[in-house]
């Protein structure tokens, strides 16, 4: 039974350019949630999702950052036009049911140069 | 503001010692309490949670403590292995809340 997987496992993009997340949740998890963890910094909550619905995005920036989960394929954590700041390593959770354990995936690191 | 302090930043414990990590909390409708263990490139792993409705569980090697009037949790490794050597970090959550509200972190070192 694999676990909750995220590609690319690193990124690397130049300012301005968009950079594009993906989580697949455990197998039987409908429940997505999106974490960034800035350098010697504990995670951060961003956004949590279900199939064709954002539950709660009260942790997103309000700007250039989106995130998706369709009816079919991975989340997406979408950030366009980056910037410097924007470098840390995101990470997918994904859990059963609401409330329930939430299992991480190996994060992505982004890089912007 | 922090809701979840986290206490020490770095810890370096001989092995076969005991690591002690400790967490204090602000908001009292918090009712579960994990702790997650992260190697370096890894994602965090779930290594043992606590509900407020005991003072304390022991899972091996590793145990919480619960003192819900002071609002502090702390984990116990006993008998520490240089495996053990990682990055804890405590986290509270709210039934019927998403998120996860993490501490900034333990970074451990087990000296051989």
């Amino acid at each position: 039974n694999a676990g909750v997987m995220q590609n690319p496992r690193h990124l690397v993009r130049r300012r301005g350019q968009e950079a594009r997340l993906r989580c697949s949740p455990m197998k039987g998890h409908s429940h997505v949630y999106w974490y960034r963890q800035l350098p010697e910094e504990g995670l951060k909550f961003m956004v949590y999702l279900q199939k064709e619905n954002i539950i709660d995005e009260s942790g997103m920036p309000k700007e250039r950052f989106s995130a998706e989960f369709p009816k079919e394929g991975p989340s997406i954590l979408r950030i366009q036009q980056v910037v410097r700041g924007d470098s840390a390593a995101y990470f997918c959770a994904s859990s059963r049911l609401d409330g329930d354990t939430q299992y991480f995936g190996p994060g992505t690191r982004l890089t912007v140069l | 503001q922090q809701q979840v302090k986290q206490s020490p930043q770095s810890l370096i414990v001989q092995k076969g010692g005991i690591s002690i990590i400790n967490c204090a909390y602000e908001n009292t409708a918090f009712d579960y309490f994990p702790w997650y263990q992260q190697f370096p490139g890894k994602g965090p792993a779930l290594l043992i949670a606590i509900r407020p409705d005991v003072s304390e569980k022991k899972e091996g090697r590793f145990t919480i403590s619960f003192n819900k009037s002071a609002k502090q949790f702390s984990l116990h490794i006993m008998d520490s292995q240089p495996g053990d050597s990682a990055t804890y970090f405590c986290a509270a959550s709210n039934l019927g809340d998403d998120k996860i509200i993490f501490g900034k972190g333990t970074r451990l070192h087990i000296l051989p």
